[in-house]
């Protein structure tokens, strides 16, 4: 059964920090490329960033580049994404998912979401 | 950037109603669509890629259509596990986008 379980959220400053972790099984992680996507409190779906299996490729929505950085560790199942200079805006839900395999953008799996709140 | 519309934006229905959502893409996508279904305080599932083909295990009540433009969801009969928000996303640049998004209640 595909898993994956997000970690990390919380409750951080304006200007702060935070980490955020995607653990996966169930699956051949390293054979899918994933993303990072938001949603913040009784809004839509926000996509945020993407990683090719090797690393290789890596991209990112206008709203997070330059503050968010996206990575992967293939030996231990698990998906990252670093978010810096946090922002009021940046408050949502945020899950990870996995890329139908051969097909960029297209999730068909989903974490359950770490909430991330960003306030003083 | 290619901008993403859902109408309606909330629609009421009972159980047993045909219910059609449309999504327009503010420039051709071909099929690069797909449909999410989301409960509250859940993950979204993917219920429809390349506009019309169903992912295993969803319901043969869900069905796509659409190309370039213009696109359909389709529950061809409301059952109450259905009562959710459903999203359309392209996929068609390296930018996805979703729509805004439809939420289908209870009459």
């Amino acid at each position: 059964e595909v898993q994956l379980v997000e970690s990390g959220g919380g409750l951080v400053q304006p200007g702060g920090s935070l980490r955020l972790s995607c653990a996966a099984s169930g699956f051949t992680f390293s054979d899918y490329t994933m993303n990072w996507v938001r949603q913040a409190p009784g809004k839509g779906l926000e996509w945020i960033s993407y990683i090719s299996t090797s690393s290789s490729t890596i991209k990112y929505a206008d709203s997070v580049k330059g503050r968010f950085t996206i990575s992967r560790d293939n030996a231990k199942n698990s998906l990252y994404l670093q978010m810096n200079s946090l922002r009021d805006e940046d408050t949502a839900v945020y899950y990870c998912a996995r890329d139908q395999q051969g097909t960029y953008y297209l999730l068909d799996y989903w974490g359950q979401g770490t909430l991330v709140t960003v306030s003083s | 950037d290619i901008q993403m519309t859902q109408s309606p934006s909330t629609l009421s229905a009972s159980v047993g109603d045909r219910v059609t959502i449309t999504c327009r893409a503010s420039q051709s996508i071909r099929t690069w669509l797909a449909w999410y279904q989301q409960k509250p305080g859940k993950a979204p599932h993917l219920l429809i890629y390349q506009a019309s083909s169903l992912k295993s295990g969803v319901p043969s009540r869900f069905s796509g259509s659409g190309s370039g433009t213009e696109f359909t969801l389709t529950i061809s009969s409301l059952q109450p596990d259905d009562f959710a928000s459903y999203y359309c996303q392209q996929y068609n640049t390296y930018s996805p986008v979703f729509g805004p998004g439809t939420k289908v209640d209870i009459k």
